[in-house]
Parts: C-alpha cells; structure tokens; sequence
C-alpha cells in the first residue's frame, strides 16, 4: 500500500524557522516525484515544488522560490520542506504528494494527511 | 501569467442531480489536465486525470472531457457523499496550476 506521511502540526512565532517532512513507503521511493502543496485557511490548492528523490532534482513554483527550500533523504525515503525565516501569511496546510508518472509531468495519485503550520507571534 | 479558471465557485444541487464544472485554461494545456475530490479536514483526492481517465476506484458516475483549453468534469447522478469541493489541476507547464475551487453544496 502506497503510504505518505507527514510530520504534525506545528505552531510558531514569526521570524523562527521549520522543517516538515514526508515519508513515503509502499513503492520505489526514489523513482518518484514528491510534490508540495500548500493550502491557506479556506482557500484553493497552490503547487509550491516539486523534488525528484532519484537525484535531488528540484523544481519551484516562482511564487515560493526563494522562500522555502524542497530537500529529500532518499536513504529514510522522506522528503522535507523548510523555511528559514517563517511569516504570519506561512500559516497553512502544507500537504505533500506523489506524482503519478516518474518522468513526464503528471498529476498527483497520493498524497500525505496534510501539516498544519500555524505562524503567530 | 498562466491561469486555470474554475466555475462556478459554488454549486447547489440535490441528491439525484447530473452536475457539470468547468475549467479553463489561459492557454492550450493539451489533454494534461486532472480533477481533484477534497472533503472538509481532508487531502485532495485524485478522480480524473489526463482530462478523462477515471483514477482506479472513483466510481464511474465521474467523467472528465475537453482538451485544449476548456475541460469539464461531470457527476452523472449526485451522491450523498460527493458533496465536496473539486478542484483542476493542469500539468501541461512547469507550474502545475490549480483553479481556485468549487464547492458542491446540498440544495
């Protein structure tokens, strides 16, 4: 059974720095992308970027790049997201997800229970 | 800048009904386009995919159309437990563009 799990909720002040994680299990791990998500309060799905575990190939929405940073442990088949320096509007779900084809773009056929970051001083 | 408008933005419908929502993109996405189910404190969960392939297990009273750039997803007959929002995702451009969402809501 194809499993993503992530890491719990987080609660944070502004200005601190995080790192959430997702761990895949129930397939080749390596030989597919993991995507990230984000979902503000009451509001639609934004892809972030997007990370290959094979070769720590990354790719970032021009909205997000700069602003947080995708990395992955392909030897504990996790995959993280990080920021640096956390901002009140970070406040969200975070969900990551798998994509369906390996190579070619493709859309996303599981995906992780979601992590609830909540920034506030 | 790339766009994947979804509409409507909410929907009311009874148990029973044939339901249809649309999405369109700014510019041609081919046929790479995908519907997304997400209930409330939930993930998305994938329904269609390359804008008409029903994911496996998704019921068959979902189906996709379209290419280009206009794409419809549609419920033939509504379900107690299909009251959700969906969601489209194009795939065809690097930045994998989600529409905004509608929400289909008991009448």
């Amino acid at each position: 059974e194809v499993r993503l799990v992530q890491s719990g909720a987080e609660v944070k002040k502004p200005g601190d720095s995080l790192r959430i994680s997702c761990k895949g299990s129930g397939y080749s791990f390596s030989n597919s992308w993991i995507a990230w998500v984000r979902q503000m309060p009451g509001k639609g799905l934004e892809w972030m970027g997007i990370i290959y575990p094979g070769d720590s190939e990354t790719s970032y929405s021009p909205s997000f790049e700069g602003q947080v940073t995708i990395s992955v442990d392909k030897s504990i088949n996790t995959a993280y997201l990080q920021w640096s320096s956390l901002k009140a509007s970070d406040t969200a779900i975070y969900y990551c997800a798998r994509q369906l084809r390996g190579a070619a773009a493709g859309p996303f056929d599981y995906w992780g229970q979601g992590t609830l970051v909540s920034v506030s001083s | 800048d790339f766009q994947m408008t979804q509409s409507p933005s909410t929907l009311s419908a009874s148990v029973g009904d044939r339901v249809t929502i649309t999405c369109r993109a700014s510019q041609s996405i081919r046929s790479s386009l995908a519907w997304y189910q997400q209930k409330p404190g939930k993930a998305p969960k994938l329904l269609i995919y390359d804008a008409s392939s029903l994911q496996t297990g998704v019921p068959s009273r979902f189906s996709g159309s379209g290419s280009g750039t206009q794409f419809t997803l549609t419920i033939s007959s509504l379900q107690p437990d299909d009251f959700a929002t969906y969601h489209c995702q194009q795939y065809n451009t690097f930045s994998r563009t989600f529409g905004q969402g509608t929400k289909v809501e008991i009448k």
